[in-house]
């Protein structure tokens, strides 16, 4: 089993500002890995796949690097809209997800 | 408009049984694989299972493995998954999922509401 370790569990921003959220691997999964976004009381949302590709109607803000066991989600200039939870996702063995970071409004 | 709507969920008591059911439209259901993920109250996703377009391929979470099987019915553009010796670790909330590969597994790009799973005596 792959097991997806996200950091930080919270982070406080502002809105403008750039987030950084980091999600690492237990082992390689290549490229072979997904950024979700879940507001409450909703179902999670794509927002990049397959490391760096956004998802269809993402905005620019949103984008996503890395590859191997070290993944990043940058949000480049925080909208009150994207205070969320964030999941990384990888499916190079089945499927597993992170623990989450939770993007609060500081 | 692509629709996932899922029903069945409800409180059983641990050891019990459940079926739940996802209603696909608005795509071609027999045209990609689908999933089950689900999210305990106040915790994460967890992905629980996965089938094929064909049914040809199907995976399951190692937490589930033996006890929920999933399933498919193409001419019902319905997913199933039969939950067996329910505990108390079951309980979530379960989401229907759509891949979005086309006859081959990829990422999940539509995804149901979900049905409440209370697993307790």
């Amino acid at each position: 089993e792959i097991v997806l370790t996200q950091s930080p569990a919270t982070l406080s921003l502002s809105p403008g500002e750039r987030a950084t959220l980091s999600c690492r691997a237990s082992q390689s999964v290549s490229s072979y890995l997904a950024w979700y976004q879940q507001k409450p009381g909703q179902a999670p949302r794509l927002l990049i796949y397959d490391a760096s590709n956004r998802a269809t109607g993402i905005p620019a803000r949103f984008s996503g690097s890395g590859s191997g066991t070290d993944f990043t989600l940058t949000i480049s200039s925080l909208e009150p809209e994207d205070f969320a939870v964030y999941y990384c996702q990888q499916r190079s063995n089945w499927y597993s997800f992170g623990q989450g970071t939770k993007l609060e409004i500081k | 408009e692509v629709q996932l709507v899922e029903s069945g969920g409800g409180l059983v008591q641990p050891g019990r049984s459940l079926r739940l059911s996802c209603a696909a439209s608005g795509f071609t259901f027999d045209d990609y694989a689908m999933h089950w993920v689900r999210q305990a109250p106040g915790k994460g996703l967890e992905w629980v299972s996965g089938i094929s377009w064909n049914s040809g391929s199907i995976g399951y979470a190692d937490s589930v493995k033996g006890r929920f099987t999933i399933s498919r019915d193409n001419a019902k553009n319905s997913l199933y998954l039969q939950m067996n010796s329910l505990r108390a670790e079951d309980m979530a909330l379960y989401y229907c999922a759509k891949d979005r590969g086309y006859s081959g597994y990829d990422w999940f790009d539509y995804w149901g509401q979900g049905t409440l799973v209370t697993v307790s005596s």
